[in-house]
């Protein structure tokens, strides 16, 4: 299966406390993608870093993509109680795109 | 980025019976797939819809319990067949074209009673 990885399976943090989940993979991939589900609702699409792009920003995002090492890391700085959410890395195999297994984010106010 | 609506957006549907999903683009786009998210867990591809011919399917998925036509670039349906209380999911259409990535429509909750 080309399903990625993705850990921890769930992380309960305070608000203003940086959040950070890793997601590893198992063949080359085009690109990596980060993903937002807010319970019971679509996914919002957060990011995407190419494979020969090591990191990126967005806001109170950071990710970064080690192509050696098959992984990858989504950091949410200072964090909200509305960035709780299931957060989901997925990698484009070709014109594919296949979902890690995601990471439930609590954030308490 | 292409805006997909899907219908419809939930349904009860007896266990033994069909569901037909359908997913309309706004613009013409390259590729169109569906997955299912059964609860609590992540997205699964289904399959790739191919305009005009066989979709191609992911290890697990056959035609004959999820047939997937593809008429066009802008509408894919996904049916559902001879359900059981297992297939109780949320069935989402994607599509990726042009200029923008990947669009995701609301998704379908099905609950098979």
């Amino acid at each position: 299966s080309q399903q990625g990885e993705e850990d921890p399976q769930a992380l309960s943090i305070q608000e203003g406390e940086n959040a950070t989940m890793n997601c590893s993979y198992k063949t080359s991939i085009n690109n990596l993608q980060w993903y937002r589900q807010n319970s019971g609702r679509g996914l919002v699409h957060l990011i995407l870093i190419r494979s020969n792009e090591r990191e990126k920003h967005s806001g109170r995002l950071r990710v970064t993509l080690d192509t050696s090492k098959k992984s990858s890391s989504l950091l949410i700085t200072a964090s909200r109680a509305a960035d709780t959410a299931s957060y989901f890395c997925a990698m484009e195999y070709g014109n594919k795109l296949v979902f890690g297994a995601g990471t439930i984010l609590r954030v308490k106010s | 980025s292409a805006v997909i609506s899907q219908k419809p957006s939930r349904d009860i549907c007896q266990r033994g019976t069909s569901l037909t999903i359908q997913c309309q683009v706004d613009s013409q786009v390259t590729m169109m797939f569906w997955y299912r998210q059964q609860p609590g867990q992540s997205l699964t591809l289904i399959a790739t819809a191919n305009q005009g011919s066989e979709a191609t399917y992911e290890s697990g998925f056959v035609i004959d319990k999820f047939p997937i036509s593809r008429p066009n670039l802008t509408f894919s349906t996904l049916t559902v067949s001879n359900m059981s209380p297992e297939d109780s999911s949320i069935y989402l259409c994607s599509a990726v074209g042009g200029s923008y990535g990947y669009t995701f429509g609301s998704g379908t909750r099905l609950t098979v009673v």
